[in-house]
Protein backbone atom coordinates (compact mmCIF):
# COMPACT_ATOMS: atom_id res chain seq x y z
CA UNK A 1 0.00 0.00 0.00
CA UNK A 2 1.66 3.02 -0.92
CA UNK A 3 -0.17 5.41 1.42
CA UNK A 4 -1.17 8.70 0.25
CA UNK A 5 0.93 10.03 -2.88
CA UNK A 6 0.69 13.78 -3.56
CA UNK A 7 2.78 15.06 -6.95
CA UNK A 8 5.04 17.28 -7.43
CA UNK A 9 7.16 17.42 -4.59
CA UNK A 10 8.67 20.84 -5.45
CA UNK A 11 7.23 23.63 -7.60
CA UNK A 12 8.01 27.16 -8.84
CA UNK A 13 5.65 29.62 -10.03
CA UNK A 14 5.67 32.92 -11.21
CA UNK A 15 2.96 35.29 -9.52
CA UNK A 16 -0.03 35.29 -11.66
CA UNK A 17 0.25 31.71 -12.76
CA UNK A 18 -1.81 29.08 -12.36
CA UNK A 19 -1.13 25.67 -10.85
CA UNK A 20 -2.70 22.21 -9.93
CA UNK A 21 -1.52 19.69 -7.31
CA UNK A 22 -2.06 16.30 -7.16
CA UNK A 23 -3.71 13.37 -4.52
CA UNK A 24 -3.85 9.63 -4.72
CA UNK A 25 -5.52 8.73 -1.53
CA UNK A 26 -4.41 5.55 0.33
CA UNK A 27 -6.31 2.62 -0.92
CA UNK A 28 -10.03 2.44 0.39
CA UNK A 29 -9.90 6.19 1.20
CA UNK A 30 -12.81 7.95 -0.35
CA UNK A 31 -12.13 11.71 1.43
CA UNK A 32 -9.75 13.69 0.74
CA UNK A 33 -8.55 17.38 2.21
CA UNK A 34 -6.40 19.46 1.48
CA UNK A 35 -4.69 21.91 3.56
CA UNK A 36 -2.43 24.88 3.60
CA UNK A 37 0.92 25.08 5.78
CA UNK A 38 2.66 28.43 5.81
CA UNK A 39 6.46 28.14 7.10
CA UNK A 40 5.95 27.69 11.11
CA UNK A 41 2.66 27.39 11.50
CA UNK A 42 0.20 24.90 11.58
CA UNK A 43 -2.40 23.52 8.50
CA UNK A 44 -5.01 25.88 7.44
CA UNK A 45 -7.83 23.92 6.13
CA UNK A 46 -8.68 24.35 2.30
CA UNK A 47 -11.95 21.78 1.49
CA UNK A 48 -12.72 18.52 1.56
CA UNK A 49 -14.15 16.37 -1.15
CA UNK A 50 -16.16 13.08 -0.99
CA UNK A 51 -18.12 11.48 -3.76
CA UNK A 52 -16.65 13.75 -6.29
CA UNK A 53 -18.37 16.87 -4.52
CA UNK A 54 -16.79 19.63 -2.11
CA UNK A 55 -18.49 19.03 0.94
CA UNK A 56 -17.06 21.96 2.85
CA UNK A 57 -14.55 25.13 2.62
CA UNK A 58 -12.40 26.55 5.06
CA UNK A 59 -11.92 30.45 4.55
CA UNK A 60 -9.46 30.77 1.42
CA UNK A 61 -10.91 32.97 -1.75
CA UNK A 62 -12.77 31.47 -4.79
CA UNK A 63 -8.60 31.06 -6.71
CA UNK A 64 -8.81 27.89 -5.13
CA UNK A 65 -10.49 25.06 -6.39
CA UNK A 66 -10.59 21.14 -6.75
CA UNK A 67 -11.70 18.55 -8.19
CA UNK A 68 -12.29 14.73 -7.00
CA UNK A 69 -12.48 11.56 -9.56
CA UNK A 70 -14.26 9.01 -9.45
CA UNK A 71 -11.00 6.70 -8.67
CA UNK A 72 -11.04 9.18 -5.23
CA UNK A 73 -8.35 11.06 -6.36
CA UNK A 74 -7.83 14.91 -6.24
CA UNK A 75 -6.35 17.50 -7.59
CA UNK A 76 -5.93 21.38 -6.50
CA UNK A 77 -5.74 24.33 -8.27
CA UNK A 78 -4.84 27.91 -7.09
CA UNK A 79 -5.01 30.92 -10.52
CA UNK A 80 -3.54 33.81 -10.07
CA UNK A 81 -1.19 32.94 -7.50
CA UNK A 82 0.41 35.47 -4.87
CA UNK A 83 4.19 35.29 -3.52
CA UNK A 84 1.67 34.73 -0.27
CA UNK A 85 0.60 31.60 -1.80
CA UNK A 86 4.21 30.16 -1.03
CA UNK A 87 4.05 27.14 1.22
CA UNK A 88 3.35 23.54 1.62
CA UNK A 89 0.18 22.24 0.55
CA UNK A 90 -0.88 18.73 2.16
CA UNK A 91 -3.25 16.60 1.17
CA UNK A 92 -5.03 13.67 3.69
CA UNK A 93 -7.24 11.18 3.36
CA UNK A 94 -9.47 8.85 5.16
CA UNK A 95 -11.86 6.21 5.22
CA UNK A 96 -15.41 8.58 6.21
CA UNK A 97 -15.35 12.40 6.75
CA UNK A 98 -14.06 13.22 9.89
CA UNK A 99 -13.95 10.07 12.16
CA UNK A 100 -11.55 7.78 10.55
CA UNK A 101 -7.56 7.57 10.52
CA UNK A 102 -6.94 10.79 8.88
CA UNK A 103 -3.27 9.83 6.56
CA UNK A 104 -1.19 12.79 5.01
CA UNK A 105 0.86 12.60 2.11
CA UNK A 106 4.04 14.02 1.94
CA UNK A 107 3.27 17.21 0.68
CA UNK A 108 4.11 19.89 -2.18
CA UNK A 109 6.20 22.92 -1.55
CA UNK A 110 5.10 25.76 -3.76
CA UNK A 111 7.39 28.44 -4.20
CA UNK A 112 6.08 31.65 -5.77
CA UNK A 113 8.41 33.84 -7.47
CA UNK B 1 -14.81 30.32 15.84
CA UNK B 2 -12.89 27.03 16.22
CA UNK B 3 -9.43 27.40 18.11
CA UNK B 4 -6.77 24.98 19.28
CA UNK B 5 -3.90 26.38 20.76
CA UNK B 6 -0.71 24.70 21.99
CA UNK B 7 1.86 25.56 24.49
CA UNK B 8 4.97 26.02 24.50
CA UNK B 9 5.83 27.13 21.21
CA UNK B 10 9.04 25.58 21.35
CA UNK B 11 10.64 23.34 24.16
CA UNK B 12 14.31 21.65 24.15
CA UNK B 13 15.38 18.85 26.36
CA UNK B 14 18.18 16.56 26.83
CA UNK B 15 18.16 13.01 25.52
CA UNK B 16 16.75 11.09 27.73
CA UNK B 17 14.87 13.22 29.84
CA UNK B 18 10.91 13.57 29.51
CA UNK B 19 8.30 16.16 28.61
CA UNK B 20 4.64 17.38 27.89
CA UNK B 21 2.76 19.49 25.29
CA UNK B 22 -0.21 21.22 26.26
CA UNK B 23 -2.98 21.85 24.05
CA UNK B 24 -6.16 23.50 24.62
CA UNK B 25 -9.45 23.69 22.37
CA UNK B 26 -12.75 25.84 21.57
CA UNK B 27 -13.84 23.35 19.11
CA UNK B 28 -17.45 22.44 18.74
CA UNK B 29 -19.25 20.05 18.51
CA UNK B 30 -16.11 17.90 19.36
CA UNK B 31 -15.68 14.52 17.78
CA UNK B 32 -12.25 13.32 18.70
CA UNK B 33 -8.57 15.08 19.20
CA UNK B 34 -5.49 13.58 17.72
CA UNK B 35 -2.08 14.19 18.21
CA UNK B 36 0.48 14.38 15.21
CA UNK B 37 4.18 14.00 14.47
CA UNK B 38 5.60 16.16 11.50
CA UNK B 39 9.62 16.52 10.29
CA UNK B 40 10.28 19.23 8.90
CA UNK B 41 8.80 19.47 5.13
CA UNK B 42 6.97 16.54 5.32
CA UNK B 43 3.18 15.42 6.24
CA UNK B 44 1.97 14.73 9.85
CA UNK B 45 2.03 11.41 11.03
CA UNK B 46 -0.40 9.88 13.47
CA UNK B 47 0.74 9.20 17.03
CA UNK B 48 -2.91 9.04 18.96
CA UNK B 49 -6.47 9.53 18.26
CA UNK B 50 -9.05 10.08 21.22
CA UNK B 51 -12.74 10.37 21.37
CA UNK B 52 -14.82 11.89 23.71
CA UNK B 53 -15.40 8.92 26.01
CA UNK B 54 -11.61 8.38 25.94
CA UNK B 55 -9.47 9.98 28.51
CA UNK B 56 -5.98 8.30 27.89
CA UNK B 57 -4.11 6.73 25.06
CA UNK B 58 -0.50 5.16 24.82
CA UNK B 59 1.22 4.55 21.43
CA UNK B 60 5.08 2.94 22.85
CA UNK B 61 7.08 6.24 24.49
CA UNK B 62 3.87 8.65 23.88
CA UNK B 63 1.02 8.92 26.21
CA UNK B 64 -2.48 11.45 25.32
CA UNK B 65 -4.85 12.56 28.05
CA UNK B 66 -7.96 14.50 27.51
CA UNK B 67 -10.13 16.02 29.71
CA UNK B 68 -13.42 16.76 27.34
CA UNK B 69 -14.59 18.82 30.22
CA UNK B 70 -12.15 21.52 30.43
CA UNK B 71 -11.34 20.97 26.91
CA UNK B 72 -7.49 20.03 27.55
CA UNK B 73 -5.36 17.29 25.95
CA UNK B 74 -1.66 16.38 26.87
CA UNK B 75 0.99 14.96 24.86
CA UNK B 76 3.90 13.10 27.80
CA UNK B 77 6.59 11.92 25.65
CA UNK B 78 9.12 9.81 27.91
CA UNK B 79 12.93 8.85 28.14
CA UNK B 80 12.98 11.13 24.82
CA UNK B 81 14.99 10.22 21.70
CA UNK B 82 17.14 12.41 19.20
CA UNK B 83 14.73 11.44 16.73
CA UNK B 84 11.60 12.66 18.75
CA UNK B 85 12.68 16.08 17.63
CA UNK B 86 9.70 17.58 15.31
CA UNK B 87 6.40 19.70 15.75
CA UNK B 88 4.18 18.11 17.54
CA UNK B 89 0.25 19.21 16.19
CA UNK B 90 -2.66 19.08 18.28
CA UNK B 91 -5.69 18.58 16.56
CA UNK B 92 -9.50 18.33 16.76
CA UNK B 93 -12.37 17.18 14.79
CA UNK B 94 -15.65 18.38 14.23
CA UNK B 95 -18.71 16.28 14.96
CA UNK B 96 -21.36 17.74 13.36
CA UNK B 97 -23.00 20.06 10.92
CA UNK B 98 -21.86 21.74 8.72
CA UNK B 99 -18.45 21.10 9.95
CA UNK B 100 -18.86 17.43 10.29
CA UNK B 101 -15.30 16.11 9.28
CA UNK B 102 -13.58 19.48 9.45
CA UNK B 103 -10.03 18.99 11.43
CA UNK B 104 -8.86 22.10 13.18
CA UNK B 105 -4.65 22.22 13.71
CA UNK B 106 -3.29 24.00 16.30
CA UNK B 107 0.00 25.89 15.73
CA UNK B 108 2.65 23.23 17.01
CA UNK B 109 5.10 22.62 19.28
CA UNK B 110 8.52 22.55 17.94
CA UNK B 111 10.60 19.82 20.14
CA UNK B 112 14.20 19.56 20.56
CA UNK B 113 15.99 17.02 21.67
CA UNK B 114 19.99 17.28 22.46
CA UNK B 115 22.68 14.84 23.16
Amino acid sequence: DAGVTQSPTHLIKTRGQQVTLRCSPKSGHDTVSWYQQALGQGPQFIFQYYEEEERQRGNFPDRFSGHQFPNYSSELNVNALLLGDSALYLCASSLEPGLGEAFFGQGTRLTVV
Amino acid sequence: KNQVEQSPQSLIILEGKNCTLQCNYTVSPFSNLRWYKQDTGRGPVSLTIMTFSENTKSNGRYTATLDADTKQSSLHITASQLSDSASYICVVGSGGGTSYGKLTFGQGTILTVHP
